[in-house]
Parts: structure tokens; C-alpha cells; sequence
């Protein structure tokens, strides 16, 4: 199986601060990777996919890079609706593996 | 509007069995592959398997913690996907989602719709 490792496991930040969040692959994925995000109480919601696509109605601040093992969800401006919990996951091949999440607070 | 909703959840006794629904509406279910995910208390998501749709085979793939005890099935004259579980164990307590896939032959792109999540709690 294909392992996912997300780092910091979680960040403090501050409205209009630019966070990195990073999600390594155990195996090369291409770019069949996609992040999502999760508020408390509430079912994810799809941000990227294809490593880079933003999903229809995401705010252009959520941008996604990479390829192969390592790649990057990038918060351009942090907003107050932000605050929240990131999961990136591979679909490259199954199982498919979610990464363990990293949670952004506020600061 | 676009909508999953999962129900069958509930407090089950280990070993014992229980299978949950996920309905949906404002969609051609048959035309999309589905999911299922959960997530325990306080921890992160898990990605528990995946039905094709019909015209791609209907065929399934599962994560090895649930194969072999987990089913997902799907109907598609009631835009109903299904996942039945057998032999439950502790470790199975859980917030269950089903998720509409972005799936073709030979692209993914994404889990696009999600249910807002059935309890599962395996207790005695």
C-alpha cells in the first residue's frame, strides 16, 4: 500500500498569513492526488484533484502543486473560514490512502 | 441539488452484523463510481473501498482492515450504495461517509460529493 505523510501534523497562523502544507507518497503517484478539507462536525470537502485542479466554487487562494512523491496544498492568504483540518490522498493506485491530516489553527 | 445521505447506522454488539444505506438524489447515480470513508473518534479520514459503475464492470476494491468483512454493493433503480460489514469489532466505531467519485477509466479526480456521515458504534 501506498503510505501518506502529511506534515506539520498541524500550523498556527494568522489571517492573511501564506501556509504550506506538505504530503509526501511511500511510492511515486504521478498526479493523482487530492486534497480536501474538513471543519469540525462537518464531512470533508474536495479542493484539488489532479494534484493541481482547483474544484469548481474553491477560492482561488487554495493552490496545489507537485508530482511523483511530494507535493503541496499553499493557502495564498489565510482566511477566518480556513481554520480548519487538511487531508491529502492518492488515487493512484488501490487502496487508496488518505495522509493524516494537518489541522490549521488560528495563532 | 446534489445530496448523499447515509443512514443504518447505530450501536451493534461485536461480531454481530449491520449494513448502511446511502441514498441520493439531484444526480444519475449510475453514472458515478461511490465510496465509502470513516473516520474514528478524533482521528483522520479512512478510505475503506470503492464500486466502478455498472459500465465499467460494478467491480470493488477494498482496504485490507475492512476485506474479506466489508461489502459495498449498489442498486442503481434506487440510486442506493451500500456497505455491508460483518464480524465488527471495536476498532470498527466510527462516523461512516459514502462519497460520489470522479471516476472514469483511466482518470480520478477526487471524492466530489460527500454524505454528512452515519454512527457506528460496536459495543456491548
Amino acid at each position: 500500500d501506498i503510505q501518506m505523510t502529511q506534515s506539520p501534523s498541524s500550523v498556527s497562523a494568522s489571517v492573511g498569513d501564506r501556509v504550506t502544507i506538505t504530503c509526501r507518497a511511500s511510492h511515486a503517484i504521478k498526479s493523482w492526488l487530492a486534497w480536501y478539507q474538513q471543519k469540525p462536525g462537518k464531512a470533508p470537502e474536495l479542493l484539488i484533484y489532479g494534484a493541481s485542479n482547483l474544484q469548481s466554487g474553491v477560492p482561488s487562494r487554495f493552490s496545489g502543486s507537485g508530482s511523483g512523491t511530494d507535493f503541496t496544498l499553499t493557502i495564498s492568504s489565510l482566511q477566518p473560514e480556513d481554520f480548519a483540518t487538511y487531508y491529502c490522498q492518492q488515487a493512484n493506485s488501490f487502496p487508496f490512502t488518505f495522509g493524516g491530516g494537518t489541522t490549521v489553527e488560528i495563532k | 441539488e446534489v445530496q448523499l445521505v447515509e443512514s443504518g447506522g447505530g450501536l451493534v454488539q461485536p461480531g454481530r452484523s449491520l449494513r448502511l444505506s446511502c441514498t441520493s438524489s439531484g444526480f444519475t447515480f449510475g453514472d458515478y463510481a461511490m465510496s465509502w470513508v470513516r473516520q474514528a473518534p478524533g482521528k483522520g479520514l479512512e478510505w475503506l473501498g470503492f464500486i466502478r459503475r455498472k459500465a465499467y464492470g460494478g467491480t470493488t476494491e477494498y482496504a485490507a482492515s475492512v476485506k474479506g468483512r466489508f461489502t459495498i454493493s449498489r442498486d442503481d433503480s434506487k440510486s442506493i450504495a451500500y456497505l455491508h460489514m460483518n464480524s465488527l469489532k471495536a476498532e470498527d466505531t466510527a462516523v461512516y461517509y459514502c462519497t460520489r467519485d470522479l471516476a472514469s477509466r483511466h482518470s480520478y479526480d477526487g471524492m466530489d460529493v460527500w454524505g454528512q456521515g452515519t454512527t457506528v458504534t460496536v459495543s456491548s
